[in-house]
């Protein structure tokens, strides 16, 4: 058990749709990665966001945002869901990330999301 | 651009024999760089990590990879594969002089365990 948990596990929602993806980091975590993992793509970073800002993007689709909360817990929203959303969506977690010191990341299990 | 590489898709060996799994990289500067493993429905655990210093480092589970600057590789190694093994395997890096910590994943490796 990596500390970093995610909800829900699993998703199943039809195209057009809006979700939420939540992830509550390891205690004391000040940053939270989204990354999203599909047959197609692999394993791709979407966005970061530390202590409550965000501080990296990647391949987010502008239908995508995410935003991280006071608490440190973030969610990912996905909205006017396409087929090709379906992957599964993992959480991490790290202290902080201060060049040139590096933190491990942990990853949460993932929310696996099928879009009919 | 930023890569990371695994040339082999898919690998099978037989239980007790040894394992090598290739990674190459393609960043400005060495980057840092880990070895995930995540199993069927399972989450990504991390095996090792290189920052810099010894270019042989071990991991969790028996686990080695060695980093080889002149050939941009970091290839990871068992000596003996035990049935539990079997999983998918990502390489993966994160530039060393940046504040995202952002992970760039290979495509990662199947590996079957034949009994």
């Amino acid at each position: 058990d990596s500390g970093v948990t995610q909800t829900p596990k699993h998703l199943i929602t039809a195209t057009g749709q809006r979700v939420t993806l939540r992830c509550s980091p390891r205690s004391g975590d000040l940053s939270v990665y989204w990354y999203q993992q599909s047959l197609d793509q692999g394993l791709q970073f979407l966005i970061q966001y530390y202590n409550g800002e965000e501080r990296a993007k990647g391949n987010i689709l502008e239908r995508f945002s995410a935003q991280q909360f006071p608490d440190l817990h973030s969610e990912l929203n996905l909205s006017s869901l396409e087929l090709g959303d379906s992957a599964l969506y993992f959480c991490a977690s790290s202290v902080v990330r201060e060049a040139p010191s590096y933190n491990e990341q942990f990853f949460g299990p993932g929310t696996r999301l099928t879009v009919l | 651009a930023q890569s990371v590489t695994q040339p082999d898709i898919h690998i099978t060996v037989s239980e007790g024999a040894s394992l090598e799994l290739r990674c190459n990289y393609s960043y400005g500067a060495t980057p840092y760089l880990f070895w995930y493993v995540q199993s069927p429905g399972q989450g990504l655990q991390l095996l090792l990590k290189y920052f810099s210093g010894d270019t042989l480092v071990q991991g969790i589970k028996g686990f080695e990879a060695e980093f080889k600057r002149s050939q941009s590789s970091f290839n990871l190694r068992k000596p003996s594969v035990h049935w539990s093994d079997a999983a998918e395997y990502f390489c993966a890096a994160a530039e060393s002089s940046s504040n995202t910590g952002k992970l760039i994943f290979g495509q990662g490796t199947t590996l079957q365990v034949k009994p």
